[in-house]
């Protein structure tokens, strides 16, 4: 069975602080693994990422994967309170008819001013 | 711009009611989906469908169906609505093949089973 695990579950820093957000996964054939920001309402897309090592940036945040090691981070610089989320964390399997995700529970942050 | 509507953002209903989740997207997506979302347990998928008139169960399709009867169109039912069935409930829609893993949201509906 296909699991996702992302840590910490939960973080609260102060704006301007740099976090980093950690997925980690486990599936049968991997083909993508992508980020999601959630706010008060459905997520939207961050990133999708397919290959290890190459980084994929916007603005503040960039996340990489390690298809070894397999997991990804998710890192956030200079925060800022909008940044304030839950962070999904999914991963698509090749298997299936249709592109269904597999998600892990999320990462909430939380910015302080 | 990508759309993906859902019918109610807030819905109350009672135990033993049926209820009817619709979902519609412009985007000419074959992939449609539903998840539910719960605290502490993140999204889990319901149903999806690849097609028209098809469709595959999710991680937990016990006591829901779907039906896809239009491309842009997949709806999830309740067949007897109970309390464990309070959730928010997302539909996404994607492009299938291996280029395409976006999946594209609605806002949600809450759902309260009273």
């Amino acid at each position: 069975e296909d699991k996702v695990v992302q840590s910490p579950l939960s973080l609260v820093v102060h704006e301007g602080d740099t976090v980093t957000l950690n997925c980690s996964y486990e599936v049968t054939n991997f083909r993508s693994l992508l980020w999601y920001k959630q706010e008060k309402k459905a997520p939207t897309f961050l990133f999708m990422l397919t290959s290890s090592g190459i980084e994929k940036k916007s603005g503040r945040l960039s996340s990489i994967l390690d298809k070894k090691e397999l997991f990804s981070i998710l890192n956030i610089t200079a925060t800022q309170t909008g940044d304030s989320a839950v962070y999904l964390c999914a991963v698509a399997d090749s298997g299936g008819g249709a592109d269904g995700l597999t998600f892990g529970k999320g990462t909430h942050l939380i910015i302080q001013p | 711009d990508v759309k993906v509507t859902q019918s109610s953002r807030y819905l109350v209903k009672r135990t033993g009611e049926k209820v009817f989740l619709e979902c519609v997207q412009d985007m000419d997506h074959e992939n449609m989906f539903w998840y539910r979302q719960d605290p502490g347990l993140g999204l889990r998928l319901i149903y999806f469908s690849y097609d028209v008139k098809m469709k595959e169960k999710g991680d937990i399709p016990e006591g829901y169906s779907v039906s896809r009867e239009k491309k842009e169109r997949f709806s999830l039912i309740l067949e007897s609505a109970s309390t464990n069935q309070t959730s928010m409930y997302l539909c996404a829609s994607s492009f299938p093949g291996s280029s395409y893993n976006e999946q594209f949201f609605g806002p949600g509906t809450r759902l309260t089973v009273l």
